[in-house]
């Protein structure tokens, strides 16, 4: 069964509208959750790490105030794109592992689509 | 950095083997995932090779040198629901980090 939990799946809205997505490591706490977003036909790129308690840590070239990140319990990781533009629609995915000997499991991704 | 080189592409027709090829470059490994996209999904896990050797998991198989800096997946008895992308991602004490993978297609 799923390991992590994405929601929403999908997500179409107008330019200037802030979109949280969720993420939820179901039945093992996560200190660190991590988010990618993956353009058509490209690879997926690393954002961001979500650390339990503490400020996410984020990629060179990210945006820490475009892309909020909140990892406030062990088991959710929370994404807020901000004032979204349509430059910004992608397909967001989390990820989390067990421990970090552990293979990352993602969940299903969100599209996000802006109009 | 990872330096991680697949094949774009792939055709492979159904009920044959193909073998998916993956070289890296990185310092600190700590093994090596592999891992399958469908279009418009997200990764699903498919193996995790730590020692050298072949490791066999169904109709899927993995192989690892960690001398070389190489490793190949082996898909066999292909089937059309195949057809996918696969991300060989090589670990460091860090998150996994992807390249563009090898698009896999399956033709009857």
């Amino acid at each position: 069964g799923a390991v992590v939990s994405q929601h929403p799946s999908r997500v179409i809205c107008k330019s200037g509208t802030s979109v949280k997505i969720e993420c939820r490591s179901l039945d093992f706490q996560a200190t660190t959750m991590f988010w990618y977003r993956q353009f058509p036909k490209q690879s997926l790129m690393l954002m961001a790490t979500s650390n339990e308690g503490s400020k996410a840590t984020y990629e060179q070239g990210v945006e820490k105030d475009k892309f909020l990140i909140n990892h406030a319990s062990l088991t959710l990781s929370t994404l807020t794109v901000t004032s979204a533009h349509p430059e910004d629609s992608s397909f967001y995915i989390c990820s989390a592992y067990r421990d970090s000997n552990q293979p990352q499991h993602f969940g299903d991704g969100t599209r996000l689509s802006i109009l | 950095g990872q330096n991680i080189d697949q094949p774009t592409e792939m055709t492979a027709t159904e009920g044959a083997i193909v073998q998916i090829n993956c070289t890296y470059q990185t310092s600190g490994f700590n093994g090596l995932f592999w891992y399958q996209q469908h279009a418009g999904e997200a990764p699903t896990f498919l193996s995790y090779n730590v020692l050298d050797g072949l490791e066999e998991k169904g109709r899927f198989s993995s192989f690892l040198s960690r001398s070389k800096g190489y490793s190949y997946l082996l898909l066999k008895e292909l089937q059309m629901k195949d057809s996918a992308s696969y991300l060989c991602a090589p670990k460091k004490n860090t998150p996994l980090v992807f390249g563009k993978g090898t698009r896999l297609s399956v033709i009857a």
